[in-house]
């Protein structure tokens, strides 16, 4: 089973809406949670942290479920600069990083 | 800009031959990872340097060897090349107190 895992999409959404990306992880010990966004051929780029308490940032909200190994990336009032692909990545240990395999977002005018 | 760097941007290989991948971190970061991403993956985390020693290593053969220099600059190596070696090679920097990291902009492999 890997150790991250995504929904590859595409997603291709109009202006304006709102969007959801979950990921699930493998292994409990699992210690901190990231999402990355990584445009086409470009290096990946932190977006946010994600805390249990679920955070927020301008238009994106993470949150985290221990319980259940999920964590997800809403984004409203989507623009047409948020096409890229979104990385979820689990840290565990160490800063070993796993990462996802991304989801693919076009935001369309 | 992250401040991280790697070079080549590019390089072409053909299979049985090495490669040597450059990264310098960014300043006042002491740890660099290394990831291989294939073309519509996510990264894969090939190992990690700590103050000049192997601090982890993911599932890759021993063909993949690193260095850290006292700068906290890196080295990725690569041995006896395979087809299936060519990626685009990250390295990525962050300090020991800080879990984020921080990514170069990446050298595209390609072997023939």
């Amino acid at each position: 089973r890997k150790e991250v895992e995504q929904d590859p999409g595409p997603f291709n959404v109009p202006e304006g809406a709102t969007v959801a990306f979950n990921c699930t992880y493998s292994n409990s010990a699992s210690q901190s949670f990231f999402w990355y966004r990584q445009d086409c051929r470009k290096e990946p780029k932190l977006l946010m942290s994600v805390y249990s308490s679920g955070n927020e940032d301008g238009r994106f909200t993470a949150q985290l479920n221990r319980a259940s190994q999920y964590i997800s990336l809403l984004i409203r009032d989507s623009k047409l600069s948020d096409s890229a692909t979104y990385l979820c990545v689990v840290n565990r240990a160490g800063n070993q990083f796993y990462f996802g395999t991304g989801t693919s977002l076009t935001v369309i005018p | 800009e992250t401040g991280v760097t790697q070079s080549p941007t590019h390089l072409i290989k053909t299979r049985g031959q090495q490669v040597t991948l450059r990264c310098s971190s960014q300043s006042g970061h002491n740890t660099v990872s290394w990831y291989q991403q294939a073309l519509g993956q996510g990264p894969q985390f090939i190992f990690q340097y700590y103050r000049e020693e192997e601090n982890g290593r993911g599932n890759f053969p021993p063909r993949f060897s690193g260095l850290q220099f006292p700068n906290y600059s890196s080295e990725l190596n690569v041995n006896a090349l395979e087809l299936d070696d060519s990626a685009l090679y990250l390295c990525a920097s962050s300090t020991s107190l800080q879990e984020t990291q921080y990514f170069g902009p990446g050298t595209r492999l390609l072997v023939l």
